[in-house]
């Protein structure tokens, strides 16, 4: 079963534009991370954001985590034709490293 | 450092064969993960390992699904007999594994498994 819903499904932008995706979950939660997935490789870590934290930064990325709406967003900003991939949010609601995934979102970033 | 390992890179076999995929986790990892991703959906956890210990495999289908880590280290999982329904990519994830760093996990690329 997959806790998160990811919104949208699919982004595509021109190079330097933001791009802002969604995560939306439906437990509680200890902490709430992002990775990227280039296609046919594995999962790449971004960013971890815990449940006592509202916002965080990495580079041109930027987390939001709202624990009362269940919800997280990712902001890259001056996106890059690199940064096309799909990207899936991950709850762990206990701290033991058991993460469930949303489905994810495929975002191009055309050059 | 090496990341996480994974042979092979792709599988295919006819249904009601037996498969068996291996993982190399980072070194000294002790947590190692092992995903299964439906094309178009996020990972879904099978089974995690602490230490050599499957301390999670409530989502391993057991009828067919097995998974041993002998000496903590190495991991492989196995499906016989292979289904249609079991065509995905079979992912291993590693992490250090204590209580203070259930944060990261490395994925290795993956076994893309294609069941005929």
């Amino acid at each position: 079963s997959q806790q998160g819903e990811e919104d949208p499904q699919a982004l595509s932008i021109q190079e330097g534009e933001n791009a802002t995706m969604n995560c939306s979950y439906k437990t509680s939660i200890n902490n709430l991370q992002w990775y990227r997935q280039n296609s046919g490789r594995g999962l790449v870590h971004l960013i971890l954001i815990r449940s006592n934290e509202r916002e965080k930064h990495s580079g041109r990325l930027r987390v939001t985590l709202d624990t009362s709406k269940k919800s997280s967003s990712l902001l890259i900003t001056a996106s890059r034709a690199a940064d096309t991939a799909s990207y899936f949010c991950a709850t762990d609601a206990s701290n033991t490293g058991k993460l469930i995934f949303g489905q994810g979102t495929t975002l191009q970033v055309k050059p | 450092e090496a990341g996480v390992v994974q042979s092979p890179r792709y599988k295919i076999i006819e249904k009601k064969q037996p498969v068996a995929f291996w993982c190399n986790p980072i070194s000294g990892h002790n947590t190692l993960y092992w995903y299964r991703q439906n094309l178009g959906q996020g990972p879904e956890l099978l089974i995690r390992y602490e230490n050599e210990e499957a301390v999670d495999d409530s989502q391993l289908p057991k009828d067919r699904f097995s998974a041993e880590r002998l000496k903590g280290v190495d991991s492989t999982l196995k499906i016989q007999p292979a289904e249609l329904g079991d065509s995905a990519v079979y992912l291993c994830a590693s992490s250090p594994g204590s209580s203070s760093s259930y944060n990261e996990q490395f994925f290795g690329p993956g076994t893309r498994l294609t069941v005929l």
